[in-house]
């Protein structure tokens, strides 16, 4: 079984740049997941998709960050204007159902705002 | 917000010894998980303790629930230095709501 593919792996940008992220979950996964990890600590859920409506997106900024999942399957995250704060590990993960669910992280990409 | 904290915040132990590693959280709970993260990859499932539960096994791994005292505790036994990574407790208040991660305990195992 294929895992959560993200791409790209690594990103450098300056500030006040765009920059998006593609997660492609497990095929059958009706719940898609887009966290944010800052050095040191543990991830913190921006967004979360059952199929392709959005369940919770409480702490995403919205005025710079954007998701969307096309067609309940693959998803973009963008941020638009880029902060030095936005410096992070981006991670995807899917489950099957429910929150509660084991959930499959993807390997994140770094990014890097200068 | 921080539901979850781990403790300690580093741990390094030789080869064969055990690890344990706790985690308190705030509010009442539906279910506890624990996560594994290698450096430089995503995270990965190690094991769920509902509620109700109390101890649960998985190989190596042992982890207790104490919801009277809104803690949990991971047992690695006879660890290896392939354990070495970072640990993250998740806890699930409704069985509809996100996983709210801590901040994780970093473990490092010396050959």
């Amino acid at each position: 079984e294929a895992g959560v593919a993200q791409s790209p792996r690594y990103k450098i940008i300056e500030k006040r740049q765009s920059v998006a992220f593609w997660c492609n979950p497990i095929s059958g996964h009706a719940t898609l997941y887009w966290y944010q990890q800052i050095l040191g600590q543990g991830p913190k859920l921006l967004i979360q998709f059952q199929n392709n409506g959005v369940v919770d997106d409480s702490q995403l900024p919205k005025d710079r960050f954007s998701a969307e999942r096309l067609k309940g399957v693959d998803s973009t995250l963008k941020i638009q204007p880029a902060k030095l704060e936005d410096s992070a590990v981006y991670l995807c993960a899917s489950s099957l159902r429910l929150a509660t669910d084991t959930q499959y992280f993807g390997p994140g990409t770094r990014l890097t705002v200068l | 917000s921080q539901q979850g904290e781990e403790d300690p915040q580093a741990l390094s132990i030789q080869e064969g010894e055990n690890a344990t590693m706790n985690c308190s959280y705030k509010t009442s709970i539906n279910n506890l998980q624990w996560y594994r993260q290698n450096s430089g990859r995503g995270l990965v499932h190690l094991i769920l303790i509902r509620s109700n539960e109390r101890e649960k096994h998985s190989g190596r791994l042992r982890v207790t629930l104490d919801t009277s005292k809104k803690s949990s505790s991971l047992l690695i036994t006879a660890s290896r230095a392939a354990d070495t990574a970072s640990y993250f407790c998740a806890t699930d208040i409704t069985g509809r709501t996100p996983l709210v991660f801590g901040k994780g305990t970093r473990l490092s195992v010396i050959a």
